[in-house]
């Protein structure tokens, strides 16, 4: 079965640090992967996303995100942090065998702390 | 476009009451999600339709809650009837029925039971 793993419920890191949201997965075949923001009160919103190709895929605000095969792992990233980066991320993967319905983690509570 | 779009966005309601949520996906898109969030138990998927037709329906909690999707524009999930235990933010999330592509959800309804 398909599935998606959080480790880390939260993330704290200091403005201008780098960060780092860890997700791994597990899937049969290729992974389709993508990450989420939500911010309070609102919707889940579209980060960045790996079909295929170069492993580090740039994103929205700033973030990018390296595939790694091996590791089975889908990290978000951003070099330099900024308090209204504070939100909750989501990691999903396709579910190829399942109608292609999204997996998700649990989520990671990042927070930013000037 | 502008978006997936809910309604409404806050309902209170009284235990035993039915509710309706509704949801109008981004046009050209044919496969549509419900789902459930809260503190507790995260977000949950609760049904997915493809072309209108209801796909995968496991994750509906009890017979109280059913979802139509009459219209490739429209979808509702009714309540019915209520019980404080459903107070959560309800999300109708959109997409292509391609794995290469990202879901785009709703600012989401929070659904109070009193």
């Amino acid at each position: 079965a398909q599935s998606v793993a959080q480790p880390e419920d939260q993330v704290n890191v200091a403005e201008g640090n780098p960060l780092t949201v860890k997700c791994t997965y597990s899937v049969s075949g290729n992974p389709y992967l993508f990450w989420y923001v939500q911010y309070p009160n609102r919707g889940l919103q579209f980060l960045l996303k790996y079909i295929t190709g170069d492993n580090l895929v740039k994103g929205s605000y700033g973030f990018e995100a390296e595939f790694n095969k091996s590791q089975t792992s889908f990290h978000l990233k951003k070099p330099s942090a900024l308090v209204s980066d504070s939100a909750l991320y989501f990691c999903a993967v396709r579910d190829m065998d399942s109608n292609y319905q999204l997996i998700w983690g649990a989520g990671t509570k990042l927070i930013i702390k000037p | 476009d502008a978006g997936v779009i809910q309604s409404p966005r806050h309902e209170v309601t009284e235990m035993g009451q039915e509710v309706t949520l509704r949801c109008k996906p981004i046009s050209g898109h044919n496969s549509l999600f419900w789902y459930r969030q809260t503190m507790m138990r995260g977000l949950e998927l609760l049904i997915y339709f493809n072309n209108n037709v209801p796909i995968d329906d496991s994750g509906m909690p009890e017979d109280r809650f059913s979802a139509k999707m009459p219209n490739a524009s429209f979808s509702t999930l009714k309540i019915q009837p209520s019980e404080p235990r459903d107070s959560a933010v309800y999300f109708c999330a959109s997409s292509s029925f391609r794995a290469n592509t990202e879901a785009f959800f709703g600012q989401g309804t929070r659904l109070t039971v009193v």
